[in-house]
C-alpha cells in the first residue's frame, strides 16, 4: 500500500513569491492534515481536512495561508507571499483505524 | 489549553543501556498519548500508543504507561540498539480525529 505522497521533498524560493505543496493522501483515507514542523521544534497542525471540508483551520494564517482539497483526495497548500519565517517543513497526514500516517514532508527555505 | 513537554537531548547512550525519554502532559478531558519516531531521511512513525489511564503501549521493545495521576507517558527501553538513535516526539490528542499536539521531539545517540 503506498503511503502519503507529498511533492515537492524541496522547495528554494525568494521571499515574496508564491508557493505550493501537493498532497496524496492514502487510499481511502477521509481526514487529512497539514502541519508545519520549524527546525528543532515537533509539527503544528496548520489544518485539518473531513473529505472536502476544512473543519479545524483555527491555527492556519489566513492572511497568507491557503489550502483547498476540492475532490476530497488530493490536497494543496499555498503560501503568498512567503516570508523568511516561512522556512519549515511542511507535513501532510492522513487518517485510517485511529492512527494517523505521515508523509516525508517539503522542506521550504525562503531567501 | 493542550501541551507536552519532554526532555531535550541529545541524549546519547552506549549499546545496551537503559533508556527513559520522560514526557509530561497538559490537556483537559482524557487525552489519547503517542509516541512517534523520525529515522534520519524519514518522515514520522507511530512507535506505540495508549488510549486510557494505566494502558500500556509497547512496540519494538519500547514502552510507556499512561499515568494520569503524573499526566505522563515515559518512553523506556531495557537495552537500546545503534538502529535505535532517531528523534523522538511524544504527543496527544483529544481523540476522535483531531489533530495531535506534539513534544519539541529528543533526538536520541546511540553510540556502539
Amino acid at each position: 500500500e503506498a503511503g502519503v505522497v507529498q511533492s515537492p521533498r524541496y522547495k528554494i524560493i525568494e521571499k515574496k513569491q508564491p508557493v505550493a505543496f501537493w498532497c496524496n493522501p492514502i487510499s481511502g483515507h477521509n481526514t487529512l492534515y497539514w502541519y508545519l514542523q520549524n527546525l528543532g521544534q515537533g509539527p503544528e497542525l496548520l489544518i485539518r481536512y473531513e473529505n472536502e471540508e476544512a473543519v479545524d483551520d483555527s491555527q492556519l494564517p489566513k492572511d497568507r495561508f491557503s489550502a483547498e482539497r476540492l475532490k476530497g483526495v488530493d490536497s494543496t497548500l499555498k503560501i503568498q507571499p512567503a516570508e523568511l519565517g516561512d522556512s519549515a517543513v511542511y507535513l501532510c497526514a492522513s487518517r485510517g483505524g485511529n492512527e494517523q500516517f505521515f508523509g516525508p514532508g517539503t522542506r521550504l527555505t525562503v531567501l | 489549553g493542550n501541551s507536552v513537554t519532554q526532555m531535550e537531548g541529545p541524549v546519547t547512550l552506549s549499546e545496551e543501556a537503559f533508556l527513559t525519554i520522560n514526557c509530561t502532559y497538559t490537556a483537559t478531558g482524557y487525552p489519547s498519548l503517542f509516541w512517534y519516531v523520525q529515522y534520519p531521511g524519514e518522515g514520522l512513525q507511530l512507535l506505540l500508543k495508549a488510549t486510557k489511564a494505566d494502558d500500556k503501549g509497547s512496540n519494538k521493545g519500547f514502552e510507556a504507561t499512561y499515568r494520569k495521576e503524573t499526566t505522563s507517558f515515559h518512553l523506556e527501553k531495557g537495552s537500546v540498539q545503534v538502529s535505535d538513535s532517531a528523534v523522538y516526539f511524544c504527543a496527544l490528542s483529544r481523540g476522535g480525529a483531531d489533530g495531535l499536539t506534539f513534544g519539541k521531539g529528543t533526538h536520541l545517540i546511540i553510540q556502539p
